[in-house]
């Protein structure tokens, strides 16, 4: 079981660049949630999904912000364009209340 | 609306003390109760968690926690700290497995543990 995949680990992009963060999540875990953590704000949940379906997306600060997840084994978190204060670390976590919620190692985006 | 309150932002304990982490949740139903623990650069990693049964609930690295409904606690321990232990260290509470709340789990704002050797 390689855990929840994030990627890239780090990335770095100007100030209204379109961002990709990507998440492969493991195999059979039905749930997928984004979050994204700040000095300032802490762990904040963006949007999850359940079965590919996007549940409360409640969290997502703009429209600048989307999440898609064409099937189970993949979703991204999209920012168009990016801004500074979108730096922050952005982390995958798969599972549900049956499995337990396994966190990637995150993605730090750094908008200059 | 759930949420979840650590009221300790930094401890500092000595290797080898004991060491007990405080977490206050609110929720309308039967919660699910989480630790987990993040170090520098990583994801989080899960130690605990509690749905039901034994109230007091064993986990990875040396870590327990009790649930204790009266006060809406779940306060992780650790007889003795050992250095790497040294990380930040989060609450979370969410629905209970089987119940009909969502999937969503919210986090307490964590506390930043320090090992003094």
């Amino acid at each position: 079981d390689a855990g929840v995949i994030q990627s890239p680990r780090h990335e770095v992009t100007e100030m209204g660049q379109e961002v990709t963060l990507r998440c492969k999540p493991i195999s059979g875990h039905n749930s997928l949630f984004w979050y994204r953590q700040t000095m300032m704000r802490g762990l904040e949940l963006l949007i999850y999904f359940n079965n590919n379906v996007p549940i409360d997306d409640s969290g997502m600060p703009e429209d600048r912000f989307s999440a898609k997840m064409p099937n189970a084994s993949f979703s991204t978190l999209k920012i168009q364009p990016s801004e500074p204060r979108d730096s922050a670390v952005y982390f995958c976590a798969s599972g549900g209340r049956l499995y337990g919620y396994t966190f990637g190692s995150g993605t730090r985006l750094t908008v200059v | 609306a759930q949420s979840v309150t650590q009221p300790d932002i930094h401890i500092t304990v000595s290797e080898g003390a004991s060491l007990e982490l405080r977490c206050n949740y609110s929720y309308g139903a039967t919660p699910y109760l989480f630790w987990y623990v993040q170090s520098p650069g990583q994801g989080l990693q899960l130690l605990l968690k509690y749905f039901s049964g034994d109230t007091l609930v064993q986990g990875i690295k040396g870590f327990e926690a009790e649930f204790k409904r009266s006060q809406s606690s779940f306060n992780l321990r650790k007889p003795s700290v050992h250095w790497s232990d040294a990380a930040e260290y989060f609450c979370a509470v969410g629905a209970a497995p089987h119940t009909g709340g969502g999937n969503k789990l919210t986090f307490g704002t964590g506390t930043q543990l320090k090992v003094e050797l």
